[in-house]
């Protein structure tokens, strides 16, 4: 099966600026995970999707993040304005059920690399 | 508040057999994960424990003792592309994966 899709892989941003990045998930899979990895840390929740309703989005930085998947497949997150502390790798993430298990794997995909001078 | 503690690095050698602790202090446990991360790679899942006692699956085997909230990952035979880093990270009560920092492993000639 085709793993978890996401562009771009790397984008280099002015401070202020604003920026998007893409995920689709493994095909069937309804939940959708973004996770903010910043260098020698592990991932930080930023949204959790449960097919086009969210589950959990209390570590997004709602002033400047923002974060959709209106048809329940495909989602988009954007940062506008970028701030330097959001220089890191951007990963998305899906599982076929609600919660991940031993039988209900997280599958990431190979992330966005963001660097905001 | 809730916590993973995992070693920052470890050096071993080709060959040879490395533990990699995490002990953890979360609210509830519903499972414990590792993952593999090769440098600017994406995660990929390497074992999963709800239950105490020893997973195993060829080369890598992975420990739990939920009393003492503590994980281990034994990798046997080690070989250079075992050189990554190895995430925890464990489910808490409400469902949500709490994540480790990472243990870079080098592996030496």
């Amino acid at each position: 099966e085709a793993g978890v899709a996401q562009s771009p892989r790397y984008k280099i941003i002015e401070k202020r600026q604003s920026v998007a990045f893409w995920c689709n998930p493994i095909s069937g899979h309804a939940t959708l995970y973004w996770y903010q990895q910043i260098l020698g840390q592990g991932p930080k929740l930023l949204i959790q999707f449960q097919n086009n309703g969210v589950v959990d989005d209390s570590q997004l930085p709602k002033d400047r993040f923002s974060a959709e998947r209106l048809k329940g497949v495909d989602s988009t997150l954007k940062i506008q304005p970028a701030k330097l502390e959001d220089s890191a790798v951007y990963l998305c993430a899906s599982t076929y059920g609600g919660s991940a298990s031993g039988a209900n794997v997280l599958t990431f995909g190979a992330g966005s690399r963001l660097t905001v001078l | 508040g809730q916590n993973i503690d995992q070693p920052t690095e470890m050096t071993a050698t080709e060959g040879a057999i490395v533990q990699i602790n995490c002990t953890y202090q979360t609210s509830g446990f519903n499972g414990l994960f590792w993952y593999q991360q090769h440098a600017g790679e994406a995660p990929t899942f390497l074992s999963y424990n709800v239950l105490d006692g020893l997973e195993e699956k060829g080369r890598f085997s992975s420990f739990l003792s939920r009393s003492k909230g503590y994980s281990y990952l034994l990798l046997k035979e080690l070989q250079m592309k075992d050189s990554a880093s190895y995430l925890c990270a464990v489910m808490d009560s409400n469902y949500q994966l709490i994540w480790g920092a990472g243990t870079k492993l080098i592996i030496k000639p």
